[in-house]
């Protein structure tokens, strides 16, 4: 089992939809959790980060956190089409490697008009 | 500037050559990170730094990598010897410490001939 997994896309939404994207994690010891948005040919860009149990909203996006589950998820609503790229949701570790970051493989999002 | 900045953007080296790759960090963030991404993956941890102390290089692939922080601002990745499955893009992220989000460069796309 991978440490963490994203669900597989790609993920296809129409305009103004809301995408959402999963992701689970093995590690009960996990701490923080992360999502990064990531276009073609560019390096990966923070979108949201949440450390507790529940929800967290920024503008659009809104970052769910169940540690109970182990499942974190992102939440995009009214997508655009400049939404679309690969999403990446990372988690720091608990235990002494509390400075690696995992990412799961991504799941490509297209929004389309 | 004050993002992560990373030299070269773009490295072209034959089978066998040795390679070194520039990271220099947002000014004061202690911690800094390489990730080596394949194609269609996430980024998959190599090495980590706390100023100028490497705490955690379990993620290198073999004994042909080897990176450095001096002073601990700028990190060099050097790649001895290359082989083509080092073809990837060498990403460089840094933090102000402990769990903090980390930022991340734009990379250095590495094409092994």
């Amino acid at each position: 089992q991978k440490e963490v997994e994203q669900n597989s896309g790609p993920l296809s939404v129409p305009e103004g939809a809301i995408a959402s994207l999963n992701c689970t994690y093995s590690d009960r010891g996990s701490q923080s959790f992360f999502w990064y948005r990531q276009y073609s040919g560019k390096s990966p860009e923070l979108i949201m980060f949440i450390y507790s149990n529940g929800d967290k909203e920024d503008g659009r996006f809104t970052a769910q956190l169940n540690k109970a589950s182990q499942y974190v998820s992102l939440l995009i609503r009214d997508s655009q089409p400049s939404d679309s790229a690969t999403y990446l949701c990372a988690v720091y570790a608990g235990g002494t490697s509390y400075g690696k970051l995992t990412f799961g493989q991504g799941t490509i999002l297209t929004v389309h008009p | 500037g004050a993002g992560v900045s990373q030299s070269p953007r773009y490295k072209v080296a034959k089978r066998g050559q040795d390679v070194a790759l520039r990271c220099d960090p947002i000014s004061g963030h202690v911690s800094l990170f390489w990730y080596q991404q394949a194609l269609g993956q996430g980024p998959e941890f190599l090495t980590y730094f706390q100023n100028e102390a490497q705490l955690d290089k379990s993620g290198l692939p073999s004994d042909r990598f080897f990176a450095e922080r001096p002073e601990g601002s700028v990190s060099t990745l050097k790649i001895q010897r290359t082989q083509q499955e080092d073809s990837a893009v060498y990403l460089c992220a840094s933090s102000s410490g402990g769990r903090q989000p980390q930022h991340f460069g734009d990379g250095t796309r590495l094409s092994i001939l």
